[in-house]
């Protein structure tokens, strides 16, 4: 079983701030990396996917980056709202893997 | 609307009692799986299919099955032999074989009493 990191467990920020979460997993045999957000209530919703070393994914206020040398990617939002406020889970695939390796999420909770 | 749905949202059993867990999709998806999540845990896979009449046990495979007769339909079975069967529990589908780009259905809640 792979092993897929995510930190910090939890944030709480206040409407405006600008924060940044991060995912770590296994450098080697790297395939694609994905973010997906998820609401209460909801279902998770694919954000971005990354698959080359460097890669930069944004959408709106939200962007992401990809070090798959050091095994890292980063999840920025900038001016966060309430509405941001959700479980932001990445998902590693390795080259040798035909599924998803989900990390334990990070839950952001943005206070007016 | 395209997409994906789970019945029920809630379901409560008896303990020792088998209970199935549907999931349909109308996104014309190969590829269907099968997550539980517990508190503090990331979503982990039960069982996949990536075509009809084939499936493939996950990381947690112990005490469920699964049957994919039909592509829009891939039920999951929890049995009595499932030490800890309460959980909250996702389906997802994907067309995407080479990123594996994933979407959701919204849950069934499975507690087990």
């Amino acid at each position: 079983i792979l092993n897929v990191e995510q930190s910090p467990q939890s944030l709480h920020v206040q409407e405006g701030d600008s924060t940044n979460f991060t995912c770590s997993f296994p450098s080697s045999n790297f395939y694609a990396l994905h973010w997906y957000r998820w609401e209460t209530a909801k279902s998770p919703e694919a954000l971005f996917v990354m698959t080359l070393n460097g890669d930069e994914k944004k959408k709106g206020r939200i962007s992401a980056t990809l070090n798959t040398k050091e095994g890292y990617s980063y999840l920025y939002i900038k001016g966060s709202q309430p509405e941001d406020s959700a479980t932001y889970l990445c998902a590693f695939k390795n080259s040798g893997y035909s599924t998803l390796t989900f990390g334990k999420g990070t839950m952001l909770l943005v206070s007016p | 609307d395209g997409g994906i749905t789970q019945s029920p949202k809630y379901l409560f059993r008896k303990e020792g009692q088998n209970v199935t867990l549907s999931c349909e999709q109308n996104l014309n998806h190969d590829a269907m799986y099968w997550y539980r999540q517990d508190p503090g845990q990331g979503l982990r896979l039960i069982y996949y299919s990536q075509i009809v009449n084939d499936f493939q046990k996950g990381d947690i495979a112990e005490g469920y099955s699964v049957s994919r007769e039909k592509k829009e339909s891939f039920p999951l079975t929890v049995t009595s032999a499932q030490k800890n069967p309460t959980a909250f529990y996702l389906c997802a589908s994907s067309q995407d074989r080479d990123t594996d780009t994933q979407y959701f259905g919204p849950g069934t809640r499975l507690t087990v009493l």
